[in-house]
């Protein structure tokens, strides 16, 4: 069975303080697609990386980095010297594709980021 | 480029109403799907279009929910009758394909509230 777990439900910071949301999943693929999103309070999602399972390389951007380690079937997200417009609710998604196509996404970790 | 479009933003009905909801995709997205977000959880399918055909719709309550995407482009999901558990906000997304590789862009989804 799939499954994407968000441990975290809220998180708070102050501004400039680093933080690392965490996201753990479950799957028998071997195949199979890694997603966080960003649900700012206006309420769209919106996509941020994506990372297939064959890749591992951490990636960068701008302030965000992401840890991808298949050995702990973790997808972490960190976010470098947060600021207040990173407050949102961030969610990790699996997608796999063996026979029929699924796609999971986790419950959601709310991030305030205090000024 | 046009995101994804949804109407309305907001619906307020009475329960036993019957509800719609409309979307429009990004112009060349083959994949639809519709999700239903609870406050506090994460997106949960109700049903995914390849062009016009709904290839999972197994999460869809087939007794008052309804979808139709006929001529492969935009969508229309209905309640029918509504019930004060349907209270939830209703998104819309699209991709390029369904193979699940591809990230899904959301619209700004519609708040339901059954009364």
């Amino acid at each position: 069975a799939q499954k994407v777990t968000q441990a975290q439900t809220e998180i708070s910071v102050v501004e400039k303080e680093d933080v690392t949301l965490d996201c753990v999943y479950e799957t028998r693929d071997t195949t199979y697609y890694l997603f966080w999103y960003k649900q700012p309070p206006s309420g769209e999602l919106v996509f941020l990386i994506r990372r297939n399972s064959f890749d591992e390389q951490n990636e960068i951007s701008g302030r965000y980095s992401w840890n991808f380690q298949k050995s702990t079937s973790s997808f972490n997200f960190t976010i470098t010297a947060s600021q207040v417009v990173d407050s949102a609710v961030y969610f990790c998604a699996l997608s796999q594709f063996s026979g029929t196509y699924k796609y999971i996404f986790g419950t959601g970790t709310r991030l305030k980021v205090l000024a | 480029e046009a995101g994804v479009v949804q109407s309305p933003r907001y619906k307020i009905i009475e329960k036993k109403q019957p509800v719609a909801f409309w979307c429009n995709p990004i112009s060349g997205h083959n994949t639809l799907y519709w999700y239903l977000q609870n406050l506090g959880q994460g997106p949960e399918l109700l049903i995914r279009y390849e062009n016009e055909e709904a290839v999972d719709d197994s999460q869809l309550p087939k007794d008052r929910f309804s979808a139709e995407r006929l001529k492969g482009v935009d969508s229309t999901l209905k309640i029918q009758p509504a019930e004060l558990g349907d209270s939830a906000v209703y998104l819309c997304a699209s991709s390029l394909d369904g193979t699940g590789s591809y990230e899904q862009y959301f619209g700004p989804g519609t708040r339901l509230t059954v009364t």
